[in-house]
């Protein structure tokens, strides 16, 4: 595709409820970042896989989040029995390279912007 | 532990000024500092930068590095008011983790007015 594509662009969820997002990367892109944005605030990184592997899950503030690239594409970050202190956007990010000085080029999708009531 | 700060956290100024956003780090292992840009979507790229002192310049806009005094400085001339949004600067931390994870700032909010 022309860009990082994410969906729902937004989703409204009950305080305890299951969500899923997904990120479709650049077609071809091997790495796959997911960040979590606050209001006001600059993006702070979750987790990275390098195709389907999960390379650093370092974080992930809690078990209740969990992220998933089975078959080293689309990607799906699913957060378990939803708090209020989830609410925030999250981004996804890929870059086309592995190494070199280029792989930090992410270039990012829009983002779902989750609100737990 | 690493840290990305900038400032100010806002600006408001109209069309034609020149603004300067500035970036400070505090990485334990500097591998490379970006810039986005960020409208109500996605973070747009703007520069990456890895060494000092070397300008890198995309029409109105232009930034640098000191990997010495440990900060980066975005300049934008002429503004717009297309050229409304957050700034985001990044470091990668080039840690034994070796995935180009990216530590962001807080990001400066510029408003220009017409």
């Amino acid at each position: 595709g022309a860009g990082v594509s994410q969906s729902p662009r937004y989703k409204v969820a009950k305080r305890g409820q299951d969500v899923a997002l997904r990120c479709d990367p650049i077609s071809g892109h091997v790495s796959l970042f997911w960040y979590q944005q606050a209001l006001g605030q600059g993006p702070e990184f979750l987790t990275y896989f390098q195709n389907e592997a999960q390379l650093d899950k370092s974080g992930l503030p809690s078990d209740r989040f969990f992220a998933e690239r089975p078959e080293g594409s689309v990607s799906t970050l699913k957060i378990q029995r939803t708090q209020q202190e989830d609410s925030a956007v999250y981004l996804c990010a890929s870059s086309p390279w592995t190494s070199g000085p280029f792989k930090n080029i992410q270039y990012f999708g829009a983002g779902t912007r989750l609100s737990v009531l | 532990e690493d840290k990305v700060v900038q400032s100010p956290l806002s600006l408001v100024v109209h069309e034609g000024d020149t603004v300067t956003l500035n970036c400070s780090y505090e990485v334990t292992n500097f591998r490379s500092l970006l810039w986005y840009k960020q409208e109500k979507k996605a973070p747009t790229f703007l520069f990456m930068l890895t060494s000092s002192g070397i300008e890198k310049k995309s029409g109105r806009l232009s930034s640098i590095l000191d990997k010495k005094e440990l900060f980066s400085i975005l300049n934008i001339t002429a503004t717009q008011t297309g050229d409304s949004a957050v700034y985001l600067c990044a470091v990668e931390e080039g840690g034994s983790s070796n995935t180009g994870k990216l530590i962001f700032g807080q990001g400066t909010t510029l408003q220009v007015k017409p």
